[in-house]
């Protein structure tokens, strides 16, 4: 089974300070994935990669920067956590040749 | 960028009867369209997908149309069951990079 692991499920920050939600996945997946879910907005994406050191920004990139320096870790910075960036973050993964995304369980960020 | 649109937000149904979620997508050269289902506390997990070059994919109770000169996909559940219960989200991708997904469906079947 292809598993997707992040590092935190829960993690409470204060405003300014800077995050990070990591991210592994154990299948040697071309591509990774970050995405926001919000209730009623679904899932957006913020960045995703289809390499080492390559990164593309999703619809939501503000605030984040993403970091892809081996091919299983892919890692979410937000520089200065705003109140606005509380939310569920998923991370997920996929062979560029099938398109099926396999989730992590989820980190949810408060930002007090 | 790519924009799917998903309609309704919300769907009741009973026990038994059939379910039907609708998507909209801008980009034309999107090619691959999958659908996930998340059930309560749990990560997304794919149910069905199909590609362009497909117009109707269907796997046991659960099928996927999709007309590329519209831009319109949706999914399809018959009989549906209690633990049918979940929020069902579209989405759409171009050569199966950069996915882009619905706001989501929430499906609840009353017994």
């Amino acid at each position: 089974d292809v598993k997707v692991t992040q590092s935190s499920r829960y993690l409470v920050k204060r405003t300014g300070e800077k995050v990070f939600l990591e991210c592994v996945q154990d299948m040697d997946h071309e591509n990774m994935f970050w995405y926001r879910q919000d209730p009623g907005l679904g899932l957006r994406l913020i960045y995703f990669s289809y390499d080492v050191k390559m990164k593309e920004k999703g619809d939501i990139p503000e605030g984040y920067s993403v970091s892809r320096e081996k091919k299983e870790r892919f890692s979410l910075i937000l520089e200065s956590a705003s109140t606005n960036q509380t939310s569920m973050y998923l991370c997920a993964s996929s062979l560029v040749f099938t398109g099926e995304l396999f989730f992590g369980e989820g980190s949810r960020l408060t930002v007090l | 960028g790519e924009n799917v649109e998903q309609h309704p937000s919300t769907l009741s149904v009973q026990e038994g009867d059939s379910a039907v979620i609708k998507c909209t997508y801008s980009d034309s050269a999107s090619n691959y369209f999958p659908w996930y289902k998340q059930e309560l506390g749990k990560r997304p997990q794919l149910i069905i997908d199909i590609r362009s070059n497909v117009g109707e994919k269907k796997d046991q109770r659960i099928a996927v149309t999709l007309n590329k000169t519209a831009k319109h996909f949706s999914l399809h559940i018959t009989e549906t069951q209690p633990e049918d219960s979940a929020v069902y989200f579209c989405a759409a991708s171009w050569n199966n990079n950069d996915m882009r997904f619905g706001a989501g469906t929430r499906l609840t079947v009353k017994p």
